[in-house]
């Protein structure tokens, strides 16, 4: 099966500009994660979907952050506007209801 | 809240030697344990989970309640070893929350 797919691999940005990625998940995963790892760091979970809906948001730094599943499927993240510690990897998964969670290769943003 | 914990950033063995990740967490549920590698320039990947009880390369990890642990083992280790690995947990809905990694270096 196809795995989960992110784009685009790398991103580079100044500050204060916008950036989005995406994410296409496995195809009949409902359950689809956005997590930021900086360097050095373990993932952090930012933004948990089941199907169409938000189930865990309280991590997500919403007064710059954004992310939407519109139809339950693929999925994307945006920053508005982005600052220098926001520079990590932007880590997609997505999961069945109840299994493993399967991860893209991510997106490393650097912020400058 | 719950929380992963990983006391080791890095970790160095040479090969052969015995191999144990230290992991502990801290849930009031029924907690569901993972352990994720991710190998130079690949994607983060399960290895293993607590409820299946199984080995996969050679790798085990049992839930132990009383000390809140689920510390990975491997007596004998590889080179293919090297690797990052997370503990994570999750609970309630799916909610998946990481360790912070340890690196493991196998040295030759």
């Amino acid at each position: 099966e196809a795995g989960v797919a992110q784009s685009p691999r790398y991103k580079i940005i100044e500050k204060r500009q916008s950036v989005a990625f995406w994410c296409n998940p496995i195809s009949g995963h409902a359950t689809l994660y956005w997590y930021q790892q900086i360097l050095g760091q373990g993932p952090k979970l930012l933004i948990q979907f089941q199907n169409n809906g938000v189930v865990d948001d309280s991590q997500l730094p919403k007064d710059r952050f954004s992310a939407e599943r519109l139809k339950g499927v693929d999925s994307t993240l945006k920053i508005q506007p982005a600052k220098l510690e926001d520079s990590a990897v932007y880590l997609c998964a997505s999961s069945q209801l109840t299994g493993e969670a399967f991860f893209g290769q991510g997106t490393r943003l650097t912020v400058v | 809240a719950q929380r992963v914990t990983q006391p080791e950033k890095l970790l160095s063995v040479f090969k052969g030697a015995p191999v144990e990740l230290k992991c502990n967490y801290s849930y009031s549920g029924s907690p569901e344990l993972f352990w994720y590698v991710q190998y130079s320039r690949q994607r983060l990947q399960l290895l293993l989970r607590h409820i299946s009880r199984e080995s996969i390369k050679g790798f085990t990890a049992d839930l132990n309640k009383g000390e809140t642990s689920f510390h990975l083992k491997k007596p004998f280790a590889q080179e293919e070893d090297s690797a990052m690995y997370y503990c994570a947990l999750i609970q309630g809905a799916q909610k998946l929350v990481f360790g912070q990694g340890t690196r493991l270096t196998i040295n030759p």
